[in-house]
């Protein structure tokens, strides 16, 4: 149970494009969804946390407009990185909780290389 | 702010040796702690917790101690396997939902 599924696992993009990434709880309703960045040798940093029907919260640092997220279902989330640079080229991870409950389960993640 | 350290990789060891990954945390209050695991390909699996001092966490042969004087919650294992092959991130949870993670430690098994 609690599975969390990326879609797609890896991206190749050209700049200047828009590329969405899209996050599911396979076997469960997700209220919070969040999604974090994870740069090669890097800690996970988390960019944002979305609850079914409301708008995202950002974390500080974080450009809303550039990474747009929508979290329309108790099952999908997704994230949107519009007109991409190759300074975007990160590994994305979703992962979702089911309620109040604090703990998460994560996403395989989403490689995207902007060229 | 608040921090979590672990040591850098890549550990390499030998089937049954003993695995210690140690992971140390900066935090006000009382943060609970996590090991996750991360196998190739794959989403972070949780695989142990603590959330108060002196818990021991404990999953598949692996352990790690809450200790709350030395700030620390130490991840081991006495006999690793190959299958155990993976990355290994330790993080703490600070308010409700902010999980504040350390950067990874890739162990490698060797047969």
């Amino acid at each position: 149970g609690a599975v969390v599924s990326q879609h797609p696992s890896r991206v190749i993009c050209k700049s200047g494009t828009s590329v969405k990434i899209e996050c599911r709880s396979l076997d469960f309703q997700a209220t919070t969804m969040f999604w974090y960045r994870q740069f090669p040798k890097q800690s996970l940093m988390l960019m944002a946390t979305s609850n079914e029907g409301s708008k995202a919260t950002y974390e500080q640092g974080v450009e809303k407009d550039k990474f747009l997220i929508n979290h329309a279902s108790l099952t999908l989330s997704t994230l949107t990185v519009t007109s991409a640079h190759p300074e975007d080229s990160s590994f994305y991870i979703c992962s979702a909780s089911q309620d109040s409950n604090y703990e998460q389960y994560f996403g395989p993640g989403t490689r995207l290389t902007v060229t | 702010g608040d921090s979590v350290t672990q040591m850098e990789g890549p550990v390499t060891l030998s089937e049954e040796a003993f695995l210690t990954i140690n992971c140390t945390y900066t935090a006000t209050g009382y943060p609970s702690l996590f090991w996750y695991v991360q196998y190739p390909g794959e989403g972070l699996q949780l695989l142990l917790k603590a959330t108060k001092a002196d818990d021991k966490g404990s999953n598949k042969g692996f352990e790690a101690t809450y200790r709350k004087e030395t700030t620390s919650f130490h991840l081991e294992k006495g006999s690793v396997q190959v299958s155990d092959s993976a990355v290994y991130f330790c993080a703490l949870l600070a308010g409700t939902y902010k999980y504040i993670f350390g950067t990874g430690t890739r162990l490698k098994v060797l047969a």
